[in-house]
């Protein structure tokens, strides 16, 4: 079956602007998780959705958000990007919504570079 | 400070020879992950532990769930230049499993 699909894989945004990136999960995963991954800070976990409804978030500032649609595809928005933001974004679906037994499968993630 | 220590950062050695990854922390788990991740793309998972004192094998691979289920440790023998990659350990919390919390990682780097 497919893998998670994430688009686009590399982005170049200017400071100030926003972008959205795109995640589609395993057919059947109903359970959708956004990271944050930096060489300094590792992965960070940015925010959880599970059947259209944010369950979980992050300590990340409010221009971070996400949603997910009735398909369990989900997107997440950044708006005033800060260099800072520059980082792999990874998306990670999991079936049950519990990653504790059965763990995450990821998507290859977005490159995103702010300059 | 990061929930999930994991040491050492960088490992580099030759093709052939045997390892070990660590990682720690003071809190206590319902499970622990292993995952490797090569340039470019995502992690893979390689393992899940949720007992204490679990141990799992994955061909060259041994996992460890510690007794206190607050650490795990990653074996490798007789390494090969595939196993070369970023190993990262997460953790399930007790509360709030819907969340893993991730290790820095340790880069480990196999010579041939």
């Amino acid at each position: 079956k497919a893998g998670v699909t994430q688009t686009p894989r590399y982005l170049i945004k200017t400071r100030g602007q926003q972008v959205t990136l795109s995640c589609s999960p395993i057919s059947g995963h109903r359970s959708v998780s956004w990271y944050q991954q930096t060489p300094g800070q590792g992965l960070q976990f940015l925010f959880e959705y599970f059947s259209e409804t944010q369950r979980n978030k992050g300590n990340f500032p409010g221009r971070f958000s996400g949603r997910q649609f009735s398909n369990s595809r989900s997107e997440m928005n950044v708006s005033t990007l800060e260099l800072g933001d520059s980082a792999l974004y990874l998306c990670a679906s999991s079936a049950t919504g519990a990653p504790f037994n059965y763990g995450y499968t990821f998507g290859s993630g977005t490159r995103l570079t702010v300059v | 400070t990061q929930l999930l220590e994991q040491s050492p950062q960088f490992l580099s050695i030759q093709e052939g020879e045997n390892l070990t990854v660590y990682c720690n922390s003071s809190s206590v788990f319902s499970s622990l992950q292993w995952y490797r991740q090569e340039p470019g793309e995502g992690p893979v998972l390689l393992v899940t532990v949720v007992t204490g004192g679990e141990v799992k094998k994955l061909k060259r691979l041994t996992f460890q769930f510690g007794d206190a289920r607050k650490d795990s440790s990653l074996h490798i023998t007789a390494a090969q230049t595939g196993d070369t990659g970023l190993y990262l350990c997460a953790g399930a919390r007790v509360q709030g499993a819907q969340k893993l919390v991730f290790g820095q990682g340790t880069r480990l780097t196999i010579n041939p």
